[in-house]
């Protein structure tokens, strides 16, 4: 079984520019989370879709940040535009039960 | 302010020893208190979990101790390994009735375990 994967792995793009970062869950999996670590600090909720509806955006940092997940599969988290505060590392995970499985990430370099 | 606290932030044991990284927190709602795994260039995988309902559970070499009245919970490694060496999360996770299941995580531990 595939598990939770993630696209790009890493990026590095300058302040005011656009990144589009993309999660495919696994297969059947009807929750989809978002999470971010800056540096040094804890991972942290941004959102929750149950199948293609938002289920809870309470950690969304602000308007830059647009997720969507089309026809309850893959989710793309856009960020626009992108502020030097957004680096870190943003992960995806998926669940059907309690067990969240977290995808290997992506590296946000914003310069 | 930070709903789960993780200490240390680092630790370095020798092979064989027993490696100790202890959590607190503050919300007593939480119900569900998972351990979780990452190694360089990974995400971080499910380690162990614990429910309040009992003190301690124990897989293979890795046990957690839950203290409900003192709201901590720590994550013990007997005999541990080189392979062993990894950022290890605490995380939390409050009962909403089923209408969200975010994890609140702690600031992690870098474990080295030297051979």
């Amino acid at each position: 079984e595939a598990g939770v994967t993630q696209f790009p792995s890493h990026s590095v793009i300058e302040k005011g520019q656009t990144v589009t970062l993309r999660c495919d869950p696994i297969s059947g999996h009807d929750n989809l989370y978002w999470y971010r670590r800056v540096m040094g600090k804890e991972i942290k909720f941004l959102l929750h879709f149950v199948k293609e509806s938002k289920q809870d955006e309470s950690g969304m940092p602000n308007n830059r940040f647009l997720a969507e997940r089309t026809g309850g599969t893959y989710s793309t988290l856009k960020v626009q535009p992108a502020e030097l505060e957004d680096s870190g590392v943003y992960f995806c995970a998926s669940s059907q039960w309690d067990t969240q499985y977290f995808g290997p990430g992506t590296r946000l370099t914003v310069l | 302010q930070q709903q789960v606290k993780q200490s240390p932030q680092s630790l370095i044991v020798q092979k064989g020893g027993i490696s100790i990284i202890n959590c607190a927190y503050e919300n007593t709602a939480f119900d569900y208190f998972p351990w979780y795994q990452q190694f360089p260039g990974k995400g971080p995988a499910l380690l162990i979990a614990i429910r309040p309902d009992v003190s301690e559970k124990k897989e293979g070499r890795f046990t957690i101790s839950f203290n409900k009245s003192a709201k901590q919970f720590s994550l013990h490694i007997m005999d541990s390994q080189p392979g062993d060496s990894a950022t290890y999360f605490c995380a939390a996770r409050k009962n909403y009735g089923g209408a969200t299941n975010k994890l609140i995580f702690g600031t992690g531990t870098l474990l080295a375990v030297q051979p």
